[in-house]
């Protein structure tokens, strides 16, 4: 099936400790992306990448890193300079525009709490 | 800030049309209408887009009015699965732009 994988589904970490969310698509998208979701909230934007060995900030990237070593793979650091790490993360994918519609597609989500 | 103004909360009956309205009067001449659903503690699904044509897919119908200011998803059969939280998003196309999620509107589809 093609789509977009994200694992684990939930995930707890003590306070202090780095965590990596995976993120993995198999629709040969070029971009990918990087979302927070916090309780009632709509989706904040952390990093995105349009191609590999690179990638930009969103509007929240304090606390975050992120790597595109490989097209299919995008996987997001949580580290112990994010000072409210948890959250329930989305991570996207789309094609290009210049070839196809950029519409986003949507992982199913790693909820992580940090105890 | 969303561009969009969407109800808090709609109810329908089960096997009968939802119409989900949405406004978006400062929408500029290249931003599409896009629509996403999300289930609770479920990643956003994308349902259909359009930019001033009406669309239809096989998940909903898209009816864009003609001075592309407000419109209207349309779930033609509203089943329970169909419970969910519908966003309405303004974007153009290109330049890896972020999506920007309003509050939504939470649909309940009741039996």
């Amino acid at each position: 099936d093609g789509g977009i994988t994200q694992s684990p589904k939930y995930l707890f970490r003590k306070e202090g400790q780095n965590v990596t969310l995976s993120c993995e698509q198999n629709l040969n998208h070029d971009a990918m992306y990087w979302y927070r979701q916090d309780p009632g909230q709509g989706l904040r934007l952390i990093y995105y990448s349009q191609i590999v060995n690179d990638f930009q900030k969103g509007d929240i990237a304090e606390g975050y890193s992120v790597s595109r070593e490989k097209k299919e793979s995008f996987p997001l650091t949580v580290t112990s300079a994010q000072k409210n790490p948890t959250a329930f993360y989305l991570c996207a994918s789309s094609p290009l525009a210049v070839v196809h519609t950029d519409t986003q597609y949507f992982g199913p989500g790693t909820r992580l709490t940090v105890l | 800030d969303a561009k969009t103004t969407q109800p808090t909360s709609m109810d329908c009956a089960e096997g009968r049309a939802a119409n989900l309205p949405c406004n978006h009067s400062t929408i500029s001449g290249n931003e599409y209408v896009y629509w996403y659903r999300q289930i609770h503690s479920q990643g956003p699904q994308y349902i259909i887009h359009g930019l001033k044509n009406n669309e239809t897919n096989e998940m909903a119908s898209l009816i864009i009015t003609e001075d592309r200011k407000s419109s209207t998803l349309i779930l033609p059969h509203a089943t329970l699965r169909d419970t969910a939280v519908y966003y309405c998003i303004v974007r153009t196309q290109g330049g890896s732009e972020k999506l920007v999620f309003g509050k939504g509107t939470k649909l309940t589809v009741n039996p």
